[in-house]
């Protein structure tokens, strides 16, 4: 079965103090990988999309990153305008595109 | 304009009422996405159109919920008769190029008492 997740569930952070978001996958053939943020009462915002693995893509204080199973997204020094929730989500073969949980990121000044 | 525009924002309603969501996709752009979240499961694909014409409603409970594109410019979502457990927010979505995310609209927010 198709499947996508992340961790951790929620986080929280100080302002600079740079981490990690994972999203875990088990698709049938993938075919892209996207990141999105989304703020409260907002729909879902666009960051990256990540075809195979080994590819990085960067914006701002974001990095994401792609391996065969997990992705990545580094946040280098966050701000608290970082807070959001960031969701990622994959498309396989058969076109259909899955979206993980989400990370709810909190950025404390 | 590059935006989805979605009516209405909010809408609450008494269970067993009818409920239309509409949807204005990006000018130019012919597919259509309708997702449901929700906090218990999250970002749920219900159906998409290309051209308007329907390719997947597999996830849209058949008996109660309708999507239709009557035009390039509108796509509906419609809920007919509502009940408490549809309550959440229904996005619609473009462009049709996946492979380079999509659109959001801002949602519709749907209680149903």
């Amino acid at each position: 079965e198709d499947q996508v997740t992340q961790s951790p569930e929620a986080l929280r952070l100080q302002e600079g103090e740079s981490s990690s978001l994972n999203c875990s996958y088990t698709v049938s053939g993938l075919r892209g990988l996207f990141w999105y943020r989304q703020d409260p009462g907002k729909g879902p915002e666009f960051l990256f999309t990540l075809y195979s693995a080994g590819e990085e893509k960067e914006k701002e204080r974001l990095k994401a990153t792609l391996t065969k199973k997990e992705s990545f997204l580094h946040i280098t020094a966050p701000k608290p305008e970082d807070s959001a929730t960031y969701l990622c989500a994959v498309q396989t073969s058969y076109d259909k595109v899955i979206f993980g949980p989400g990370t709810s990121l909190s950025v404390i000044p | 304009d590059a935006r989805v525009t979605q009516t209405p924002r909010h809408k609450v309603t008494e269970m067993g009422q009818e409920v239309t969501m509409r949807c204005q996709p990006i000018l130019g752009h012919n597919t259509v996405f309708w997702y449901r979240q929700t906090m218990m499961q999250g970002l749920e694909l219900l159906a998409y159109f290309r051209n308007r014409a329907p390719l997947d409603d597999s996830g849209m409970p058949k008996d109660r919920f309708s999507a239709e594109m009557p035009d390039a410019t509108l796509a509906t979502l419609k809920i007919q008769p509502s009940e408490p457990r549809d309550s959440a927010v229904y996005f619609c979505a473009t462009p049709p190029g996946t492979l380079y995310g999509y659109t959001f609209g801002s949602g519709t927010r749907l209680t149903v008492v």
